[in-house]
């Protein structure tokens, strides 16, 4: 099992750019989330979805969008990029309520 | 509002030293809590989720408590390594997976830095 993996581990974006960040699981989990990370700041979320085809929104939704078409993938969509999304961004699952929470690697993104 | 705090913010230990890290949670309802430890530059891995009748889990040298009446919890790091070194960070669940907050709730985390 790869586990969870995201693509790209970097990117540097310019103001008002579009981008999509990876996020591909291979254990069969059914909830998938994206956080973002800020210095100092607790994770926060973004984006969840509680299995294929169901998306809603997190604590931080604005400037992002989701879809979820497969169990596997879970992408996130950054639309006019801007500098408040500098970040690093988490993709997560869990198999089912409860379990536990597997993370991704991260993906560091700057806008400039 | 659902809230989890860390303390302290960061702590710096001699390696071979115990140490106790404090999670202070006004999550509600309760679910679980989970300790986590990130490694810089890398994603959360957890270390125990705790039930509400869970009092105490163990994962090697970590010890995590409960106390579901003060809404307290602590992560005991023992003999600490060099490879302690990272963020330990505290969640709290409320159980809505379906929820707006997709039910965990995220402390700011501890940073601790073990010295040789």
């Amino acid at each position: 099992n790869a586990g969870v993996t995201q693509t790209p581990k970097f990117r540097i974006l310019k103001i008002g750019q579009s981008m999509t960040l990876q996020c591909t699981q291979d254990m069969n989990h059914n909830y998938m989330y994206w956080y973002r990370q800020d210095p100092g700041m607790g994770l926060k979320l973004i984006y969840y979805s509680v299995g294929a085809g169901i998306t809603d929104k997190g604590e931080v939704p604005n400037g992002y969008n989701v879809s979820r078409s497969t169990t596997e993938d879970f992408p996130l969509r950054l639309e006019l990029a801007a500098p408040s999304q500098t970040s690093v961004y988490f993709c997560a699952s869990i198999r089912r309520a409860g379990n536990e929470q597997f993370f991704g690697p991260g993906t560091r993104l700057t806008v400039l | 509002k659902n809230q989890v705090e860390q303390s302290p913010q960061s702590l710096i230990i001699l390696e071979g030293k115990n140490c106790t890290l404090q999670c202070n949670y006004t999550v509600s309802p309760f679910s679980n809590l989970r300790w986590y430890k990130q490694d810089t530059g890398r994603g959360p891995v957890s270390l125990t989720i705790m039930t509400f009748s869970e009092n105490t889990k163990s994962n090697g040298r970590y010890t995590a408590t409960l106390d579901a009446d003060t809404k307290q919890s602590s992560l005991h790091i023992t003999a600490s390594q060099l490879s302690d070194s990272a963020s330990y960070i505290c969640v709290v669940s409320d159980g809505n997976y379906g929820g707006s907050q997709g039910n965990l709730i995220f402390g700011k985390g501890t940073k601790l830095s073990v010295k040789p």
